[in-house]
Formats: structure tokens, sequence, C-alpha cells
């Protein structure tokens, strides 16, 4: 049963340009979330999506920043205009569907980590 | 504003000696607590706490939670120099939808 998938691991973007970081859940899982890891920080929660919905994205900046998780495929989290300080690790993890109120923990992917140029 | 402290930030010790890391949190309508270790990529899950009291073990590490003092612990006993990580705690709310908060982490240094 394979971990959470991310790709790419390392991606480097000039300032201006797009970053499309890519997350593949957990076999049988169907919630997908978003973390930020800037240098010498925590983790940062960014956005939580199931299939095909946005649950919750009270951590995503409103500009710049967006979040899918279609039907078919991984989930996507698209930065448009990079600037440097969005340079950072970006994880993903999974969960399995769950029932309101129960605990669930969340397993992480290897990251992505983005350098803005 | 969920908050969660981790204590130490960092830590030395040799190798066979028994540490233990501190989380403190506050948060409105506690459902989890959870530990991950993170060595340079993906932080893995050990433990996730629910109840006080009751401790979860899984080989040389070990962990409690106090809901009442709302805090938890991480043991590691007999440490190796493959323990040397950052160690992260991290609170789910009810309120907060599934979304965890985040310690800044321990970062252990186990010397031979």
């Amino acid at each position: 049963n394979a971990g959470v998938m991310q790709n790419p691991r390392h991606l480097v973007r000039r300032r201006g340009q797009e970053a499309r970081l890519r997350c593949s859940p957990m076999k049988g899982h169907s919630h997908v979330y978003w973390y930020r890891q800037l240098p010498e920080e925590g983790l940062k929660f960014m956005v939580y999506l199931q299939k095909e919905n946005i649950i919750d994205e009270s951590g995503m900046p409103k500009e710049r920043f967006s979040a899918e998780f279609p039907k078919e495929g991984p989930s996507i989290l698209r930065i448009q205009q990079v600037v440097r300080g969005d340079s950072a690790a970006y994880f993903c993890a999974s969960s399995p569907p769950r029932f309101a109120g129960d605990p669930h923990e969340q397993f992480f992917g290897p990251g992505t980590r983005l350098t803005v140029l | 504003e969920d908050k969660v402290v981790q204590s130490p930030l960092s830590l030395v010790v040799h190798e066979g000696d028994t540490v233990t890391l501190n989380c403190s949190y506050e948060v409105t309508n506690f459902r989890s607590l959870l530990w991950y270790k993170q060595e340079k990529k993906a932080p893995t899950f050990l433990f996730m706490l629910t109840s006080s009291g009751i401790e979860k073990k899984s080989g040389r590490l070990s962990s409690i939670l106090d809901k009442k003092e709302l805090f938890s612990i991480l043991n590691i006993t007999a440490t190796q120099t493959g323990d040397s990580a950052v160690y992260l705690c991290a609170v789910e709310a009810e309120t907060s939808g599934s979304r965890l908060t985040f310690g800044e982490g321990t970062q252990l240094t186990v010397n031979p």
C-alpha cells in the first residue's frame, strides 16, 4: 500500500512563474490536506479538501494560491506569480473517510521543496 | 486561535539517555493530539492521543496526555543516533474542522 505521493520533490521557479504541486493520497483515503513549512518554522495548515470540494481554506493566502481535488487524479496546489517568500516545503497529508467528530491521524507525503529565484 | 507550544526547542543527548519532550496546548473543543517524527522529509506518524491518562507505547517510545492540565509528553528511552530528528506535536480541535495546529517542534540530537 503506497503512501502519500507528492511530485515534484523539488521545484525551482523564477519570480512571476506558476508552480503546480501534486499530491496523490493513500489508497482508500478521500481527504487531503496541504501544509506549508517555511524555513525554521513549524507546519502551517493551508487547505483541506475532499473529492471535488474545498472544505476549509482558512489557511490559504487570499491571492495567487488555489487548490483542487478533482474526481479523478491528484490534488493540485497552484501558486500563480510566485515570489521569493513562497519558497518553502509544501506537504500534503491524507486521511481515510471519517464520521463527523471522529479523530483520524493524517499521513504525510515527502513534500515538495519550492525554491523561487 | 489554537496554540501549541513545545519544549525544549532543541536537545542534545548521548546514546542511551532517556529524554522527555513536552507539548502544551490551548484549543477550544479538543479532539486529539498527535506526535510526529520528522527527519528531513515527511513527518512520520507516531501516536494519536484522545483520552487522558492512557499511555500509548511503541518500542522505546511512549506518550501520555493530560487533558486537565492541557499537555502531553513524549518519552524516548535508551536513545539511539537514529532517534535524531525533529519531533512535532499537533492538535486537532472540533471547531477547526480537520486541520492540525502544529508546534514548532523539538530538535533532538543523539550523539554516539
